[in-house]
């Protein structure tokens, strides 16, 4: 069972950078979330999507975007990279609707913007 | 909003048991109140997931109150590897879908 699967699981971008981080599911699961957890802090909600075409944005969406044409992938993109934007981010999935479910979640992708 | 608030920190010694209360004023009538660990370095993982009154299973039991206004995670018998920071997680006002974290709780257990 591979779960959610993120990559790359590290990367160094240098500012004004662009790049995609993939995540992938294979548990059939409508809902996908990306967060991001700054050093020392908790997980703030960037984007997240009920089912392909379908996306919404969370608490921190500035400086990203998302797309969700199939059911197993909700890449996140980072355009024109920031220092402000060094993070870990995790991808998350969840069955079905929220109550009574559990969400599954990546390992995280370590982003460093220099 | 349902936004939640616990306290920022708590520490216990092994053996003790350990209670961390999430508030969660504007609960939505449908949503669940769910309960994470995270570890440095890894995703959360599951603990505990409750809609009212009380829920255990084998690592953790969850109190709920009739209002459903606030939830207490209870950790029996800590030991060192309970040392983790604690999420509860609900739904953001009616939108149950739009899943927000708060700020956590850090426990440091002691030998």
């Amino acid at each position: 069972n591979a779960g959610v699967t993120q990559t790359p699981k590290f990367r160094i971008l240098k500012i004004g950078q662009s790049m995609t981080l993939q995540c992938t599911q294979d548990m059939n699961h409508n809902y996908m979330y990306w967060y991001r957890q700054d050093p020392g802090m908790g997980l703030k909600l960037i984007y997240y999507s009920v089912g392909a075409g379908i996306t919404d944005k969370g608490e921190v969406p500035n400086g990203y975007n998302v797309s969700r044409s199939t059911t197993e992938d909700f890449p996140l993109r980072l355009e024109l990279a920031a220092p402000s934007q060094t993070s870990v981010y995790f991808c998350a999935s969840l069955g079905g609707g929220w109550s009574g479910n559990t969400i599954y979640f990546g390992e995280g992708s370590w982003l460093t913007v220099v | 909003l349902a936004k939640t608030t616990q306290p920022i920190s708590m520490d216990s010694y092994e053996g003790q048991e350990v209670n961390i209360t999430c508030s969660h004023n504007n609960i939505a009538t449908n949503d669940y109140i769910t309960w994470y660990q995270q570890f440095p370095s890894q995703g959360p993982r599951f603990i505990i997931q409750g809609y009212k009154t009380k829920v255990t299973n084998e690592v953790a039991s969850l109190f709920i109150p009739a209002d459903r206004k606030s939830s207490t995670l209870s950790l029996p018998r800590v030991s060192l590897s309970d040392t983790a920071v604690y999420y509860c997680l609900v739904g953001e006002g009616d939108n149950t879908d739009k899943l927000i974290f708060g700020t956590g709780t850090r426990l440091q257990v002691f030998p």
